[in-house]
């Protein structure tokens, strides 16, 4: 059974500040990998989705990499913003046939402190 | 682009009461999808949908049912609620099995 961990539970940085957040997964067998960011009582928003060919993908200040044999992957925020504090979490598709689906990792809650 | 619409977004309930969590989407995706969120469990996946007329469980079925008569809806039903089913209430649509999810903004739901 595929299982998705998220470490930090929670980080807290200053304005400013590039920083990482980081999900393994347990089965290196996937299809795809994507990050999400979840505002306070509010949906998954879709950053960025990586196929298990692609080593990274890019959008804006986000770079999400993929490193399926180490059943890892990290998330890459730029120049950090008040605005980026949400919670980040990250889900990989894996599995056959019916039983193909996307399994979660508990997420990371960033706080950027201006 | 309403996106994903999920209603309502809060209930409150009492054990033994059913009811239908709606979920609509207007993107013409095949894939619809229902998941729960719990703390500290991250999303468990409950029940998916590949197409109009196709259903299939997920990780966490018991005590929901659901179906799929249009491509617009995917309606969720709680049976006969328990206090173990209070969670936070998502469901999500996509083009296809390996194309980005989008998803509603959740149905806060109490069992009492």
């Amino acid at each position: 059974k595929q299982e998705v961990t998220q470490i930090p539970a929670a980080l807290s940085v200053p304005e400013g500040e590039n920083l990482v957040l980081n999900c393994s997964f347990t089965d290196s067998a996937i299809y795809n990998l994507q990050w999400f960011r979840q505002d306070p009582g509010k949906g998954l928003t879709s950053l960025l989705l990586i196929q298990s060919s692609q080593r990274e993908q890019t959008s804006g200040r986000l770079n999400a990499s993929l490193d399926k044999s180490s059943g890892r992957s990290t998330l890459y925020i730029a120049a950090s913003q008040p605005g980026d504090s949400a919670t980040y979490l990250c889900a990989v598709k894996s599995g056959s046939g019916s039983a193909r689906q996307l399994t979660f990792g508990s997420g990371t809650q960033l706080t950027v402190l201006p | 682009n309403a996106g994903v619409t999920q209603t309502p977004k809060f209930q409150v309930l009492k054990t033994g009461q059913s009811m239908t969590l709606q979920c609509a989407q207007d993107m013409n995706h095949e894939y619809m999808s229902w998941y729960r969120q719990d703390p500290g469990m991250g999303l468990r996946l409950i029940h998916y949908s590949v197409g109009a007329g196709i259903t299939d469980q997920g990780e966490v079925p018991n005590g929901y049912n659901v179906s799929r008569s249009t491509t617009e809806d995917f309606p969720l039903r709680l049976l006969s609620a328990a206090p173990s089913q209070t969670s936070v209430y998502f469901c999500a649509s996509s083009l296809g099995p390996f194309w980005p999810q989008h998803f509603g903004d959740g149905t806060r739901l109490s069992i009492l």
